[in-house]
């Protein structure tokens, strides 16, 4: 069955280090977008990558990196600089060209700074 | 600006029909209203999504006022397993999402 996998699910990371969240998508889709969403909160747009080797900054990308060396993948990482890295990471993707296209998300990364 | 207005949450009983409201006051004539809804702890949803005519689909129905500024999200008959966020969205190249409308399906 096509769809996004995100892993992993559950995710601890010490201060000061870089993590790595995995987003594949095996629907062919061009393009691919990450969004954060804190608690009780709507999600916020971090990077969105229309076309491979390409990729957009959204509302939110300081202290996040991103890059899109295949169709399939877009792998985000958080670095030391973002001040406050705990929350609920998705990665959604859709066909491109047109707002007629709806989004398909993955089930989510948990990240929790200790 | 692709921000759009819904209620905080809402409440209905269960069996019911429910009509979610939002308000898109600054779309443009190719802006598409997409509708989503997320469970806890899940990723969101795809519900459905129209340009100017109502739309049906096995889960709800979207109807959207004649001058575009507005749109409802109809659930027929809401069951227990419809309580969620549901993000009501003008859609163009990326999607903006708002806090939504956390419905309350009431037993």
């Amino acid at each position: 069955d096509g769809g996004i996998t995100q892993s992993p699910k559950y995710l601890f990371r010490k201060e000061g280090q870089n993590v790595t969240l995995s987003c594949e998508q095996n629907l062919n889709h061009d393009a691919m977008y990450w969004y954060r969403q804190d608690p009780g909160q709507g999600l916020r747009l971090i990077y969105y990558s229309q076309i491979v080797n390409d990729f957009q900054k959204g509302d939110i990308a300081e202290g996040y990196s991103v890059s899109r060396e295949k169709k399939e993948s877009f792998p985000l990482t958080v670095t030391s600089a973002q001040k406050n890295p705990t929350a609920f990471y998705l990665c959604a993707s859709s066909m491109a060209g047109g707002a007629n296209y709806g989004y398909t998300f993955g089930s989510g990364t948990r990240l929790t700074v200790v | 600006d692709a921000k759009t207005t819904q209620p905080n949450s809402m409440e209905s009983n269960e069996e019911e029909p429910v009509h979610l409201p939002c308000n898109h006051s600054t779309i443009s004539g190719t802006d598409y209203i997409h509708w989503y809804r997320q469970l806890p702890s899940q990723g969101p949803e795809y519900v459905i999504h129209g340009l100017t005519s109502n739309v049906n689909n096995r889960m709800a129905s979207l109807a959207i006022a004649e001058d575009r500024k507005s749109s409802t999200l109809i659930l027929h008959r809401a069951t227990l397993r419809d309580a969620a966020v549901y993000y009501c969205i003008k859609r163009d190249d990326k999607i903006i999402f708002g806090k939504g409308t956390r419905l309350h399906i009431l037993p």
